[in-house]
């Protein structure tokens, strides 16, 4: 898998847009990338995932930039319980979410 | 539809004795991952039992096993416990052709 870089923390007010980036320079052309999050004594929480289109959901946007090497996570209005420590993830894409490899991710601290 | 749930939630042990943690994954998913968490080493990969085998394996002393059963639960055995075996244990529910992983909220455990 594909090493990633994220910023060890950031902060966010409220009601404000979050954008959360990640390096992966070495992104092979087979490699998804995923954002999971993990919010205080849970387990982590699927995001998003894409190859190299943008992907938009529920929870989040995913912006990846044209020669793959970067991507940002959006969450467009940020809230106290957004605040989590987000993991941006790249690897093939297998069928299956086994073996994922965390980093030590973005802690996101939101506030009033 | 209910999520991944782990029993325990907490557990203290002592070194040298032996633990069974157990998981639920949601149902119709046949895919059953282990996590080890802790504050130094972050999240990490222990192995993957689909269909009552063990498809993946991480870098992991053989203290550590895990088996599933027909019904896709799955426990995870650690003997001969160690100080270093603190940690949040997490287990993941997927689908193959779905790469989305599904967390329990883990086990605790505190080896004393």
């Amino acid at each position: 898998d594909a090493k990633t870089t994220q910023p060890p923390s950031m902060d966010c007010a409220e009601g404000r847009a979050a954008n959360l980036p990640c390096n992966h320079s070495t992104i092979s052309g087979n490699e998804y990338v995923y954002w999971y999050r993990q919010i205080h004594s849970q387990g982590p929480q699927y995001i998003i995932h894409g190859l190299k289109n943008n992907e938009t959901n529920e929870m989040a946007s995913l912006i990846i930039t044209e020669d793959r090497k970067s991507s940002t996570l959006i969450l467009p209005h940020a809230t106290l319980r957004d605040t989590a420590v987000y993991y941006c993830i790249v690897r093939p894409y297998t069928g299956t979410a086994s073996k994922l490899t965390f980093g030590t991710g973005t802690r996101l601290q939101v506030t009033l | 539809k209910a999520g991944v749930t782990q029993t325990p939630r907490y557990l203290i042990k002592t070194r040298g004795q032996q633990v069974t943690l157990s998981c639920s994954p949601i149902s119709g998913h046949r895919s059953v991952s282990w996590y080890q968490q802790t504050p130094g080493q972050g999240l990490q990969f222990l192995f993957e039992y689909f269909s009552e085998t063990q498809r993946n394996k991480g870098n992991f002393p053989g203290r550590f096993s895990g088996r599933q059963f027909s019904n896709s639960r799955s426990e995870m055995n650690v003997s001969t416990l160690e100080l270093g075996d603190s940690a949040l244990y997490l287990c993941a529910s997927g689908q193959d052709g779905n790469e989305k992983l599904f967390f329990g909220s883990g086990t605790q455990l505190s080896v004393l």
